[in-house]
C-alpha cells in the first residue's frame, strides 16, 4: 500500500533538545511538506522540498531544519532555537503538476516539550 | 498575514440538511482550491478541488463553488450525515512554486 509514514505518533522531549521527526513515502511523489498545526492556527507551513538536495523556507521555519537526501525521506529537526515546540506536526507529498497534485497527508506526529 | 480565511470556527448542521462552508483568500495569484477533512490525532484527507478556470466542481454529495471576483470559495454537503463531523480546512496553490496555503479550519457537527 502507498502512503507517508510518520514516527512516532506520540514524542516527548525536555526543553532544550533537540527532535527529529521522521516521514517516509512511497507514492513516487516528487514534493514534500512539513505542517504545523496549533489549536485555532489552522496548518502553517515550515518547509516544503520539490527536489531532492533542495528546499525552501515556508512562513514559519525558524528553529526548524530539514533535509532530502533521498526522494522517498523528508526529516525534520525541532531544534532547541523553536520557542514553542509543541504541537501536532503534519508531513505531506504530492505530484509537481498534472493530476492528483494535491497533498497527501500523514497520520501525524503529537510532539510534546515540557 | 493569513492569505486564506475560514472565518467561521464552527457550524452545526442537522443531520439531511445542507452544510454550507466558506472560505476567502486574498492572493490573485492562487490557481487551485482544495478541501480537506480533518479528524482530531489524524492527517489531513482530501475531499475535492476546484482549479481557477472553473467556477463548480461536485464530487457525490459534496460541491465546491468558487467566486474568483468575490474571491470566495464554499463546500456545500448535501446532504449532511454525522459522520461528516469533523473539521474542514480550505487551502489554496499559488500559480507559481507549490506552497499550498490552508486556512485555520471549520469545525462541523451533524447532529442526527
Amino acid at each position: 500500500d502507498g502512503g507517508i509514514t510518520q514516527s512516532p505518533k506520540y514524542l516527548f522531549r525536555k526543553e532544550g533538545q533537540n527532535v527529529t521527526l521522521s516521514c517516509e513515502q512511497n507514492l513516487n511523489h516528487d514534493a514534500m511538506y512539513w505542517y504545523r498545526q496549533d489549536p485555532g492556527q489552522g496548518l502553517r507551513l515550515i518547509y516544503y522540498s520539490q527536489i531532492v538536495n533542495d528546499f525552501q523556507k515556508g512562513d514559519i521555519a525558524e528553529g526548524y531544519s530539514v533535509s532530502r537526501e533521498k526522494k522517498e525521506s523528508f526529516p525534520l529537526t525541532v531544534t532547541s532555537a523553536q520557542k514553542n515546540p509543541t504541537a501536532f506536526y503534519l508531513c505531506a507529498s504530492s505530484y509537481l503538476a498534472g493530476n492528483g497534485y494535491e497533498p497527501y497527508f500523514g497520520p501525524g506526529t503529537r510532539l510534546t516539550v515540557t | 498575514d493569513q492569505q486564506v480565511k475560514q472565518n467561521s470556527p464552527s457550524l452545526s448542521v442537522q443531520e439531511g440538511r445542507i452544510s454550507i462552508l466558506n472560505c476567502d483568500y486574498t492572493n490573485s495569484m492562487f490557481d487551485y482550491f482544495l478541501w480537506y477533512k480533518k479528524y482530531p490525532a489524524e492527517g489531513p484527507t482530501f475531499l475535492i478541488s476546484i482549479s481557477s478556470i472553473k467556477d463548480k466542481n461536485e464530487d457525490g454529495r459534496f460541491t465546491v463553488f468558487l467566486n474568483k471576483s468575490a474571491k470566495h470559495l464554499s463546500l456545500h454537503i448535501v446532504p449532511s450525515q454525522p459522520g461528516d463531523s469533523a473539521v474542514y480546512f480550505c487551502a489554496a496553490r499559488r500559480n507559481t512554486g507549490n506552497q499550498f496555503y490552508f486556512g485555520t479550519g471549520t469545525s462541523l457537527t451533524v447532529i442526527p
